[in-house]
C-alpha cells in the first residue's frame, strides 16, 4: 500500500507557465482534496472532489483548476502560474465519510516555485 | 463555518519537560476534532482524533488530548518531550456541510522547539 503519492516532489516555473500536479491513493478512497501550505497560513483547502467525475471549490480555488477522471487520481492545475501560487501543495484522501468521519491520509506534498 | 484557533505560534520546551498545545474550535454541532503533526519537509501525519465518548484519548508517540466541550477547546499534552518531537503541530475540526461534503478545517498551526 503506497498510500497517498504526489509526482512531482519538486517544480520550478516561470510566470506564465503551466503545469499539472498528480495525486494519486490506493486505498478506493472516495473523497479527495487539494490544499496549499504557506508559512503562518496553515493549510488552505484549494479543491475536492467527492467521487469520480466531481469536482468541487475550496477555499482559495482561483488559479486552479481539478479534475477527477479516476477514482484513484485527482490532478491541479495551473494554467498560468503567478509568483503567487509559489507554495507547498499537499493532496489527501478520505473514505466515504457520508458513513461516518474520517481521518483525512496526507500525501508527501509538491514543492512548487513560481519565478 | 467551522473555525480553528490555535493561540501559540511558536513553543520552545526543555527536552523530558511536559507539553502543552492549545485549540479552540467553533462549530456549532458536534466537531470531529484532530491534531496531526509534520515534520520538516514531510507530509502530515495524524496524532489522534476524537469522534465521540471518553473525552481524554490517547494518541501514537505518547500524546494524549482531552476535549472540553464547555471551553471549546482540544489541547494536546505530552508528559515528557523528546527531541524528535520538534515539529509543526496542526489542530483540525472536521465537519460536513449543507451539500453533505465533509471537509477538515485547519488551525494556521505550532511550531514546538526542543531544547535538549
Amino acid at each position: 500500500n503506497a498510500g497517498v503519492t504526489q509526482t512531482p516532489k519538486f517544480r520550478v516555473l516561470k510566470t506564465g507557465q503551466s503545469m499539472t500536479l498528480l495525486c494519486a491513493q490506493d486505498m478506493n478512497h472516495e473523497y479527495m482534496y487539494w490544499y496549499r501550505q504557506d508559512p503562518g497560513m496553515g493549510l488552505r483547502l484549494i479543491h475536492y472532489s467527492v467521487g469520480e467525475g466531481t469536482t468541487a471549490k475550496g477555499e482559495v480555488p482561483d488559479g486552479y483548476n481539478v479534475s477527477r477522471l479516476k477514482k484513484q487520481n485527482f490532478l491541479l492545475g495551473l494554467e498560468s502560474a503567478a509568483p503567487s501560487q509559489t507554495s507547498v501543495y499537499f493532496c489527501a484522501s478520505t473514505p466515504d465519510s457520508l458513513r461516518g468521519p474520517y481521518e483525512q491520509y496526507f500525501g508527501p506534498g509538491t514543492r512548487l516555485t513560481v519565478t | 463555518a467551522q473555525s480553528v484557533t490555535q493561540p501559540d505560534i511558536h513553543i520552545t520546551v526543555s527536552e523530558g519537560a511536559s507539553l502543552e498545545l492549545r485549540c479552540n474550535y467553533s462549530y456549532g454541532a458536534t466537531p470531529y476534532l484532530f491534531w496531526y503533526v509534520q515534520s520538516p519537509g514531510q507530509g502530515l501525519q495524524l496524532l489522534l482524533k476524537y469522534f465521540s465518548g471518553d473525552t481524554l484519548v490517547q494518541g501514537i508517540k505518547g500524546f494524549e488530548a482531552e476535549f472540553k466541550r464547555s471551553q471549546s477547546s482540544f489541547n494536546l499534552r505530552k508528559p515528557s518531550v523528546h527531541w524528535s518531537d520538534a515539529a509543526e503541530y496542526f489542530c483540525a475540526v472536521g465537519a460536513y456541510s449543507g451539500a453533505g461534503s465533509y471537509q477538515l478545517t485547519f488551525g494556521k498551526g505550532t511550531k514546538l522547539s526542543v531544547i535538549p
